[in-house]
Formats: structure tokens, C-alpha cells, sequence
């Protein structure tokens, strides 16, 4: 198993441009979820799914939309690229069943 | 609101020295805690997990500790070694269908050879 994985790895954009993060994770969990980390701020949760065609939002969702047409791929959606949105992002899934959760590797996003 | 800390914000000790990470959560109804690694750039590593209903999990060299009522985690690191060298991070989660794990802001360790 590959586990969860993101791509890029690292990301440059300009003020009020758009991208979206990939995550993926092939170990057939039901839950998965987008977090920001952040220098003093710690990881905040951004948005969730609990399946597929279910999304929700977490602490900071303002800025960012989520979609979950397949159980195994989560992407995140800046719709509008900010400085406020420099951070490292991270992407997480479990099993319902099961608290354990598992993170990808993250993406390193800049914002100018 | 749960608060997690962790304390100290940073530990430097030599190698084989046995060590003890602290985590600490302000409301005591918490469904579980987990504990990561986080190596510099990359991203979080599950250690261990502890249920509300456990005291303690243990992998390898590792023994996590769990004291629900006073609010209290502790991570136990036995003959450590320069690679353990990271951040760990701790984390609650209020009950099962919580989707929200509540973070402390990590200690970073570094072991010295």
C-alpha cells in the first residue's frame, strides 16, 4: 500500500490564483480530511469527508473547497490563492471503524 | 474548548538516555489520544494510539501512558538513539464520530550522539 499520498510536494503561487491539492489514499478508508499546519498555530483542521459525495467543514474552511466523488481521492481547492494561505498542508484518512489515523507526506504551499 | 500542551517546547539529551515527552489536555472527556513523529519536512507518523479505556500501549521502545482523569499523556522513549531525533507530536479526539483531532504544538527532541 502506498498509504495517503499528495502531490505536489511543493507549490508557488501568485495572489489570486487557484490550484488544487491532490491527496489520494488506496487503504479503502472511509474518512478523510484536509489540515494546514502552521508556526504557533499548530494543525487546524480545514474540511472533511465522511464517504463519498460527503463533505464537511472543519475549523478554518474559509478560502478552500473540498469535493469527494471517490472514496479514494480528496482534492482541496483554493479558489483565490492568499498570503494568509502560506502553509504546509496535510492530508489524512481512517477507517470509520477504527481511530487511528494515517497523514500524507504534505504540501508545501507559498503564496506571494 | 480543549487545549492541548505539550511541555517542554524543546529536550536535547544524549544518547541511551531513557526520556519522558509530556502531554497534557484540559477536558477529560476525550475518546482517544494518539502520538506522532513528525521528521523535519515531512509529514506526521502514527506511533501510538491509546482508547479513553486503556492506561498504556507499547511499541517497541516506545510506551505511551494515560491518565484520563487528571488530563495527563505521557510518552516513554527507552535507550534512545540519535534517529528518534523529531518532533512528536500529541493529539485528542473527543469521541468516535469526531472528525477534528485537537493538536498539541509538539516537543522536538534531539538526541545526541
Amino acid at each position: 500500500n502506498a498509504g495517503v499520498t499528495q502531490t505536489p510536494k511543493f507549490q508557488v503561487l501568485k495572489t489570486g490564483q487557484s490550484m488544487t491539492l491532490q491527496c489520494a489514499q488506496d487503504m479503502n478508508h472511509e474518512y478523510m480530511s484536509w489540515y494546514r499546519q502552521d508556526p504557533g498555530m499548530g494543525l487546524r483542521l480545514i474540511h472533511y469527508s465522511v464517504g463519498a459525495g460527503i463533505t464537511d467543514q472543519g475549523e478554518v474552511p474559509n478560502g478552500y473547497n473540498v469535493s469527494r466523488s471517490t472514496t479514494e481521492d480528496f482534492p482541496l481547492r483554493l479558489l483565490s490563492a492568499a498570503p494568509s494561505q502560506t502553509s504546509v498542508y496535510f492530508c489524512a484518512s481512517r477507517r470509520a471503524a477504527h481511530n487511528e489515523q494515517f497523514f500524507g507526506p504534505g504540501t508545501r504551499l507559498t503564496v506571494l | 474548548k480543549q487545549e492541548v500542551t505539550q511541555i517542554p517546547a524543546a529536550l536535547s539529551v544524549p544518547e541511551g538516555e531513557n526520556l519522558v515527552l509530556n502531554c497534557s489536555f484540559t477536558d477529560s472527556a476525550i475518546y482517544n489520544l494518539q502520538w506522532f513523529r513528525q521528521d523535519p519536512g515531512k509529514g506526521l507518523t502514527s506511533l501510538l494510539l491509546i482508547q479513553s479505556s486503556q492506561r498504556e500501549q507499547t511499541s517497541g521502545r516506545l510506551n505511551a501512558s494515560l491518565d484520563k482523569s487528571s488530563g495527563r499523556s505521557t510518552l516513554y522513549i527507552a535507550a534512545s538513539q540519535p534517529g528518534d531525533s523529531a518532533t512528536y507530536l500529541c493529539a485528542v479526539r473527543r469521541d468516535q464520530g469526531a472528525q477534528k483531532l485537537v493538536f498539541g504544538q509538539g516537543t522536538r527532541l534531539t538526541i545526541n550522539p
